[in-house]
């Protein structure tokens, strides 16, 4: 089945750090790739997100390129600030019959230290 | 703004209790999404609405969670009886068609607690 792999947290960084989450994924079909950010007592946020090989998501300063080669979708940032800390989680949609839910990642909590 | 609402927040229940959440998508949105996320979790899908049809429940356990949508807007969860494992966050989304650049939007969730 679908699957979706990201890296380990925390993942603690100094605010103006360049930032780098993983992720890869397993899928039979063609997904969708997407980015959803939680903070604290919060729901999920879409991030951004690319529906095709090459495609390159963006928002507020993150972005990720869908990679169909190596199956994956890397959440970059060049300077991260401290309103960033959240967790992050990397989800794919596999569309069959109608069915388009999403399959999430484990997350990775991210703490920005001024 | 419009949002996904979901009530209660929060809830406590005895094992083997009956318990039930309620959702209301964003008007409009004909699929709804109820999804679990256990602690420290990625969400899990349980179940897909497409108006009051269900799409996927192929992650919903049936033998004690029901999933309805009577009349294609609002929907409600129901777990009976709780087991203890059943403690986690219920999320319930919305997206407005069923198409590939479509974003689903999530409400707060639901927290359950299972003694």
């Amino acid at each position: 089945g679908d699957s979706v792999t990201q890296m380990e947290g925390p993942v603690t960084l100094s605010e103006e750090a360049f930032l780098t989450i993983n992720c890869t994924y397993t899928a039979t079909g063609y997904p969708s790739l997407f980015w959803y950010v939680q903070y604290p007592g919060e729901g999920l946020q879409l991030l951004l997100k690319a529906t095709k090989a090459d495609d390159k998501g963006s928002n507020k300063g993150f972005e990720a390129t869908y990679r169909k080669e190596t199956t994956s979708f890397h959440l970059e940032k060049g300077s991260v600030q401290v309103s960033d800390s959240a967790v992050y989680f990397c989800a794919l949609s596999d569309r069959r019959g109608g069915a388009d839910g999403l399959t999430f990642g484990k997350g990775t909590h991210l703490i920005i230290q001024p | 703004e419009a949002e996904v609402a979901q009530s209660p927040r929060y809830k406590i229940t005895e094992k083997s209790q009956a318990v039930a959440f309620w959702c209301d998508p964003i008007s409009g949105h004909a699929t709804l999404y109820w999804y679990r996320q256990i602690l420290g979790q990625g969400p899990e899908l349980l179940v897909q609405f497409q108006d009051e049809s269900v799409v996927d429940d192929s992650q919903l356990p049936k033998d004690r969670f029901s999933a309805e949508r009577l009349k294609g807007v609002d929907s409600t969860l129901k777990i009976q009886p709780a087991e203890l494992g059943d403690s986690a966050m219920y999320l319930c989304a919305s997206s407005l068609v069923d198409r590939e650049d479509t974003e689903a939007f999530f409400g707060q969730g639901t927290r359950l607690t299972v003694v």
